[in-house]
């Protein structure tokens, strides 16, 4: 069982909508992250948050917005995707080790299609 | 040109048989990272090896990180159909601060 938890697995939506991704984790990790992964791709790196603080914006579009309500949560807002946004992503956390981000913890993805 | 390089693509064995993956970095590592990924999931985390000669096993999968040529070795015996998935590789790079580089992966098929 992977202690990150992705929620919804799979989201519809059209172009107009707003939706949001959620991710938790309660190992106490200090650093999250949100990446992107299209099929028989590696992860694309989106965001890092380290310490609830904005880290790393990989020159994502505005139409993804990142959030990190606390060290547990992190959320990832939608508004006014493409269809070529459609997805797997993941969330990560990991414990940080001398600033590198050591192993990291998946959780299962939310497969995102845009119609 | 990429900074993890990973061989082969792909990979088709018998069940019984051995096998073995590569990753090769362009830069010094301070961590490698073996992950496996079912199709559509989430990675799942196998084994670190930061240390030159350093070697961990895990079951029947075996990694290995040989610092001076910045390459690892995955390494599975008596292959099972549970095996069967996508292997990647992680690793922290000398300069790519807080950030993890992935290979493009290795996609493992094992026949019964």
């Amino acid at each position: 069982d992977t202690e990150v938890t992705q929620t919804p697995k799979h989201l519809v939506m059209g172009m107009t909508n707003k939706k949001s991704l959620k991710c938790e984790q309660h190992m106490g990790h200090r650093a999250m992250y949100w990446y992107k992964q299209k099929a028989k791709k590696p992860p694309e790196l989106m965001f890092v948050y380290s310490y609830e603080k904005l880290s790393i914006n990989e020159s994502v579009p505005s139409r993804f917005s990142p959030e990190c309500p606390n060290s547990s949560l992190l959320n990832l807002h939608l508004h006014a995707l493409q269809p070529e946004d459609s997805a797997l992503y993941l969330c990560a956390s990991s414990q940080l080790v001398s600033g590198a981000p050591g192993e990291l913890f998946f959780g299962e993805g939310s497969r995102l299609t845009v119609l | 040109s990429q900074e993890l390089e990973q061989s082969p693509q792909s990979l088709i064995v018998q069940e019984g048989k051995n096998l073995t993956i590569n990753c090769t970095s362009s830069k010094t590592l301070y961590g490698l990272y073996w992950y496996k990924q079912k199709y559509g999931e989430g990675l799942i985390f196998l084994m670190m090896l930061q240390k030159g000669g350093e070697e961990k096993s895990h079951e029947k999968i075996t990694a290995k990180l040989d610092e001076k040529k910045q390459q690892s070795s995955l390494h599975i015996t008596a292959s099972q159909p549970s095996h069967a998935g996508i292997y990647l590789c992680g690793a922290d790079i000398l300069g790519n601060a807080g950030k993890s580089t992935f290979g493009d992966g290795t996609t493992l098929t094992v026949k019964p």
